[in-house]
């Protein structure tokens, strides 16, 4: 049984272009959850998706970012017009129902890095 | 911003017990403490969480005092392969676990 996925392991953009980071949750899974972590520091939460929904997104960025999960296909984290305060790993995490309590899986990251 | 207090980093001797401390003096009666750990360039990993009592996993132990205001996981035989940041948080009984707060953890280092 597969663990969360995502790629690309690392992405490489210049400032202004865009970035697309995938997610696909484990097997079964259908609650979404992206995080960003800077160097030195813990995760910060983003945003937290169901298939085709957005459950909360109260710690996403109000410009350039968005976040998608549709019926087929991975979760796609997207940042339009990349700047250099945007390099930083964002891991992906799924669970199963979004009970409180409920474990959440964390794939093992995209590092961003913007030039 | 964290309700928990860690130490930076620690070393610890390969096979040797591994004992990270935290600190939660505000928490309330209600919240649970969890424990996370992360290896170097990998997403975290779930270890352990309690409430009141002590609890034991074939991972770790927590033990937690009796006034609840702080705790230590324990790490029995600390292998190189435990080297990594380990994130203590706090948890209402009414939050989910994606909204946890991560502070900067513990960098644990094993030495052979």
């Amino acid at each position: 049984n597969a663990g969360v996925m995502q790629n690309p392991r690392h992405l490489v953009r210049r400032r202004g272009q865009e970035a697309r980071l995938r997610c696909s949750p484990m097997k079964g899974h259908s609650h979404v959850y992206w995080y960003r972590q800077l160097p030195e520091e813990g995760l910060k939460f983003m945003v937290y998706l169901q298939k085709e929904n957005i459950i909360d997104e109260s710690g996403m960025p109000k410009e350039r970012f968005s976040a998608e999960f549709p019926k087929e296909g991975p979760s796609i984290l997207r940042i339009q017009q990349v700047v250099r305060g945007d390099s930083a790993a964002y891991f992906c995490a799924s669970s199963q129902t979004g009970g409180i309590g409920e474990k959440l899986f964390f794939g093992s990251g995209t590092q961003l890095s913007v030039l | 911003d964290a309700k928990t207090t860690q130490p930076p980093s620690m070393d610890c001797a390969e096979g040797r017990a591994a004992n990270l401390p935290c600190n939660h003096s505000t928490i309330s009666g209600n919240e649970y403490v969890y424990w996370y750990r992360q290896i170097h360039s990998q997403g975290p990993q779930y270890i352990i969480h309690g409430l009141k009592n002590n609890e034991t996993n074939e991972m770790a132990s927590l033990i937690i005092t009796e006034d609840r205001k702080s705790s230590t996981l324990i790490l029995p035989h600390a292998t190189l392969r435990d080297t990594a940041v380990y994130y203590c948080i706090v948890r209402g009984d009414m939050d989910s676990n994606y909204q946890l707060i991560w502070g900067a953890g513990t960098k644990l280092i094993i030495k052979p």
